[in-house]
């Protein structure tokens, strides 16, 4: 089975604090994403890694960068921490190639004080 | 741009009743579509999905098919139990292998 692995469940920070939501994969899978859902708005891409060291800037990356310095693992960084980052964080990833399955992490819910 | 669109609103029914969540989308080529379940504090997993017109895609007794014509890929069950009750998302594959989400509609089944 594909897993995808968040590091935390739940995370509590506070305004302008440095953040870092972890996620890891272990199918060898090229691709790597980073999306928040927010009850009402679905889900929005904020960033996506095609390869190692690559990343592409999704609909929302304002207030977000991303570091993937191994094929496994793609980081989701808050470099400055505010309320209305407040949110469900959810990690996917997938093989390259048209139609391929993303698969998801349980998520990080993510509170900013 | 690429954009799927589902009916507003959550969903409340009985066991056994009859379920649609309508789907429409809007693309430029001709996308994959995917269906994926959200169950209570999971993440999102794929439910089915197809990948060219007049496709069905079908899984635990969810199908959908893939409506090239009215651009809709509209999700159906005949009879659902209290286990389904989740939030359903619809979308759609589009450039760099991006999905494009709809705004999920929540399914609440009584039993």
């Amino acid at each position: 089975d594909v897993k995808v692995t968040q590091s935390s469940r739940y995370l509590v920070k506070r305004t302008g604090e440095k953040v870092f939501l972890e996620c890891v994969q272990d199918m060898d899978h090229e691709n790597m994403f980073w999306y928040r859902q927010d009850p009402g708005l679905g889900l929005r891409l904020i960033y996506f890694s095609y390869d190692v060291k690559m990343k592409e800037k999704g609909d929302i990356p304002e207030g977000y960068s991303v570091s993937r310095e191994k094929k496994e693992r793609f980081s989701l960084i808050l470099e400055s921490a505010s309320t209305n980052q407040t949110s469900m964080y959810l990690c996917a990833s997938s093989f390259s190639g048209v139609g391929n399955i993303q698969y998801f992490g349980a998520g990080t819910r993510l509170s900013v004080l | 741009g690429d954009s799927v669109t589902q009916m507003e609103g959550p969903v409340t029914l009985s066991e056994e009743a009859f379920l649609t969540i309508n789907c429409t989308y809007t693309a430029t080529g001709y996308p994959s579509l995917f269906w994926y379940v959200q169950y209570p504090g999971e993440g999102l997993q794929l439910l089915l999905k197809a990948t060219k017109a007049d496709d069905k895609g079908s899984n635990k007794g969810f199908e959908a098919t893939y409506r090239k014509e009215t651009t809709s890929f509209h999700l159906e069950k005949g009879s659902v139990q209290v286990s389904d009750s989740a939030v359903y998302f619809c979308a759609l594959n589009y450039g760099n292998n991006r999905l494009a989400f709809g705004k999920g509609n929540q399914v609440v089944v009584i039993p």
